[in-house]
């Protein structure tokens, strides 16, 4: 069975400071997939990146990273300088294999305040 | 651009009485899926398709039905709503299995 946890519920930061949103994922798979994907208030999923499993590599795009780490099974999402417009629901999740269901993780409510 | 549509967005439906959601896309992806998420939860699959075969997922209510009558359409129909199926449903597509899920903005449904 897979499992995705994200243990922050929610997360309030200042304006124009990091955070790191976490993501830790459960699988017998040799084969998965690992996404992110952003809610803001209006509802919309959207997709942000995604990696497989054997693409360890580090991922920047802008302000966005993200540190995949097999050994510890975690595929956490950082956010350099926030910004107001990044206040939404971050959701971790998975799809193993060849398979259509993705997991998702309960979520982390991000609130960026000036 | 190619996108994920979902009309309407906001839904109003009398408890017990049927209901229709539509989702169409232009990405041609041949896997489509229904999502229902509640407040303040993760979305929970409903049932999707690969291709034309239909997916139900084993704790999907029998009041939930699905319908693609070709690659770009897809229908949610709830037979008979009740108060607990007032959600957000996300349509969602991609190509293949395994790959990529793009959503459409939802529609939000209210139950009276």
């Amino acid at each position: 069975a897979q499992k995705v946890t994200q243990a922050q519920t929610e997360i309030s930061v200042v304006e124009k400071e990091d955070v790191t949103l976490d993501c830790v994922y459960e699988t017998r798979d040799t084969t998965y997939y690992l996404f992110w994907y952003k809610q803001p208030p209006s509802g919309e999923l959207v997709f942000l990146i995604r990696r497989n499993s054997f693409d360890e590599q580090n991922e920047i795009s802008g302000r966005y990273s993200w540190n995949f780490q097999k050994s510890t099974s975690s595929f956490n999402f950082t956010i350099t300088a926030s910004q107001v417009v990044d206040s939404a629901v971050y959701f971790c999740a998975l799809a193993t294999g060849g398979g259509n269901k993705l997991t998702f993780g309960t979520g982390t409510q991000l609130k960026v305040e000036l | 651009d190619a996108m994920v549509i979902q009309n309407p967005r906001y839904q109003v439906t009398q408890f017990g009485k049927p209901v229709t959601l539509s989702c169409s896309q232009t990405l041609n992806h041949n896997v489509m899926y229904w999502y229902q998420q509640k407040s303040s939860q993760a979305p929970k699959l409903l049932f999707h398709y690969y291709d034309k075969d239909f997916n139900n997922e084993a704790d999907t209510p029998d009041n939930f039905q699905s319908r693609r009558p070709n690659t770009s359409f897809c229908f949610l129909d709830i037979r008979s709503p009740g108060l607990g199926d007032a959600a957000m449903y996300l349509c969602a597509t991609s190509r293949d299995g395994g790959r990529t899920q793009y959503f459409g903005p939802g529609t939000r449904l209210t139950v009276l």
